[in-house]
Formats: C-alpha cells, structure tokens, sequence
C-alpha cells in the first residue's frame, strides 16, 4: 500500500488561510468517507483534528475543516496562527482491510 | 485521565526480537476491550507509517504489508494492555513505536508518547 501523497509543504502569513490535499486512489480515499487529519509538533504524539472527511472532535478549534472529492481530501486551516506550525498528516481506510497515512505536510506560518 | 504508555522498546541487532507493550488507563464510560488498537511508526525525521491493528476481543488482527508475517499484535484485556512481539527485525524497523486507540477503520483519538525501537549492529 503506497502512502497518500501530500505536500511536502505548505506556508501562509498570519490570519490567512491555507489548504493541504492528500491524494489517494480509488481503494482508499475514493472508497470510504474514513479519511482523518492529524497534527503533530516535535516529540510529540500526533492528535487527532478532523475524523470521517470532516468531523472535528470536541475540543478542536474550529478553524480546522475538511472535505473530500473523488481520491482527494484537503484540509483547510482558516485564520492562520502561529501555533498552527506543525506537521500535518491524512489517513484514509482501505480496501484491503489496512489503514494508509499521507507523506506529510510541513506548515510554516511566514 | 485517559493515556497509553508504551514501553519495551531499546537497541536490538538485525535478526532479532523484541515485544512492545502499551498499557491502557483511565477509560472510564468505555473499556479497553471495546475498542480497536492499532501501532503507527515512524522513522527518525520521517512520516508515520500504520503497522497493525487489533478488535476489541482480539478475535481479529490487520497488518502492513512491510510486517506480515513478522510482527504479531494481541492484547490482554484483563491487563488493559496491548502488544507487538516483533520477530526477523530489520534496519528500515527503526523507530517510534506508538499505539493508538481507535475504530476498525481509523480515527485515532487517543495516542501514547511512543517508544523507541533501534535495529542496528
């Protein structure tokens, strides 16, 4: 199973908004509304922010938001801040009863 | 408070074994063994990789295509504790170990801190 392919990087200036895509096939994203986001900083665990395309979990700010279209999911960051900083992973189930992460995306606030 | 916490991970040389444990606490409205478990890795400096998953009674298990047949994931509900016996280790086994909890088909809402696993000579 090939990761989901991610921007290596994406950058935006404070209070802007930005969007990172996460594109698969037809066997994972293109199959099931099981796509989930993650954020991680440093040393840390990854946590989860948007679950099934676009729920958020209680607790997670609002400016976090998801969507999905055919084989690709984007997650949109609105109102940019500086702890928004991080990398950022998809996930998506799979046909064949497994689970894919994406490569990953740097978020840089400039 | 919910948490996981891992432990058993170390310096191992290629060829060799190891057995992760993730030990579950604090799942109050919820028990342990009503929950899927799954591994994620990750390299040094690299993304995170799904590795295995298990159901909530252990009846039934998931792996990566990079560890099947190599790893074996189970779970010992009365000791809210889940495993990974990893067998065969290779360098491109090198990493954190998390264990995070979840459904069937992902959605990982609760992660441990990981635990370090080196395969080298």
């Amino acid at each position: 199973q090939s990761a989901l392919t991610q921007p290596a990087s994406v950058s935006g200036s404070p209070g802007q908004s930005i969007t990172i895509s996460c594109t698969g096939t037809s066997s994972d994203i293109g199959a099931y509304d099981y796509v989930s986001w993650y954020q991680q900083y440093p040393t840390e665990a990854p946590k989860l922010i948007i679950s099934d395309v676009a729920n958020r979990p209680s607790g997670v700010s609002d400016r976090f938001s998801g969507s999905k279209s055919g084989n690709t999911a984007s997650l949109t960051i609105s109102g940019l801040q500086a702890d928004d900083e991080a990398d950022f992973y998809c996930a998506s189930y799979t046909t064949s009863r497994t689970l894919v992460f994406g490569t990953g995306t740097t978020v840089t606030v400039l | 408070e919910q948490q996981l916490v891992e432990s058993g991970g170390g310096l191992v040389q290629p060829g060799g074994s190891l057995r992760l444990s993730c030990a579950a606490s604090g799942f109050s409205r919820v028990s342990f063994s009503e929950y899927w478990m799954h591994w994620v890795r990750q390299a040094p400096g690299k993304g995170l990789v799904w590795v295995s998953r298990i159901v909530g009674d252990g009846s039934s298990t998931s792996y990566a295509d990079s560890v099947r047949g190599r790893f074996t994931v189970s779970r010992d509900n009365a000791k809210n504790t889940l495993y990974l016996e990893m067998r065969s280790l290779r360098g491109e086994d090198t990493g954190i170990y998390f264990c995070a909890r979840g459904r069937a088909v992902g959605r990982f809402d609760l992660w441990g801190q990981g635990s370090l696993v080196t395969v080298s000579s």
